[in-house]
């Protein structure tokens, strides 16, 4: 089945500093991956739609100079948090769907749990 | 525009009773339909998918779903309970297309009781 790899797992940062996430598509190739976030006890927040080649679409009320995402190739999307704050403190997920069979459903990687301190 | 409701953010039930997880939808394009599933500090999984196929969709670990478009409905169940099920559960909908959203509910926390 189709697997995304999400890194690292979990990463715990200081106030200022940036954080970078990888998602990749292992045995896939993903036009297009997104970007959720999710509090404790809540749903999953869209934040943005990654486009491999182009500028990521953002949602409505997320800093896209906060959060940078680049999607280099059909395989790979990161996601940095840069000049993290306590409050950025989240579980942040990410899911790309394959590109080549309309009703793929999206995958999901298992989550990047940051604290920032 | 799309949109889902989970009704329930908190369901429980006895170990071997009948699951019943709701969920309507609310899409102007004809829906694509999903169901994960989240165990803690975990991803989501998928359990089933409706892209307008069969109305009446089979998942994994015994799980189904039937598409209601008269109702809007996308109702996920399962027969029997086990202790496993106990999770986070999440509806969501999309469009057609690679590059279509999927915008998820406010997900249902299942409980079993032994």
């Amino acid at each position: 089945g189709a697997v995304v790899s999400q890194h690292p797992s979990r990463v715990i940062c200081k106030s200022g500093t940036s954080v970078k996430i990888e998602c990749r598509s292992l045995d896939f190739q993903a036009t297009t991956m997104f970007w959720y976030r999710q509090f404790p006890k809540q749903s999953l927040m869209l934040m943005a739609t990654s486009n491999e080649g182009s500028k990521a679409t953002y949602e409505q009320g997320v800093e896209k100079d906060k959060f940078l995402i680049n999607h280099a190739s059909l395989t790979l999307s990161t996601l940095t948090v840069t000049s993290a704050h306590p409050e950025d403190s989240s579980f942040y997920i990410c899911s790309a769907r394959d590109r080549t069979y309309a009703g793929s459903p999206l995958h999901f990687g298992n989550g990047t749990r940051l604290t920032v301190t | 525009a799309q949109s889902v409701t989970q009704l329930g953010s908190h369901v429980s039930v006895s170990e071997g009773a009948l699951v019943l997880l709701r969920c309507n939808y609310s899409s102007s394009v004809p829906p694509y339909l999903f169901w994960y599933v989240q165990y803690p500090n975990q991803g989501l999984q998928l359990l089933l998918k409706y892209t307008s196929a069969a109305t009446l969709v089979k998942g994994i670990n015994g799980f189904e779903a039937e598409f209601k478009k008269s109702e809007t409905s996308f109702h996920l169940t399962k027969p029997s309970a086990h202790m496993s099920d106990a999770a986070e559960y999440f509806c969501a909908v999309s469009g057609s297309g690679a590059t279509n959203k999927l915008i998820f509910g406010t997900g249902t926390l299942l409980a079993v009781q032994p």
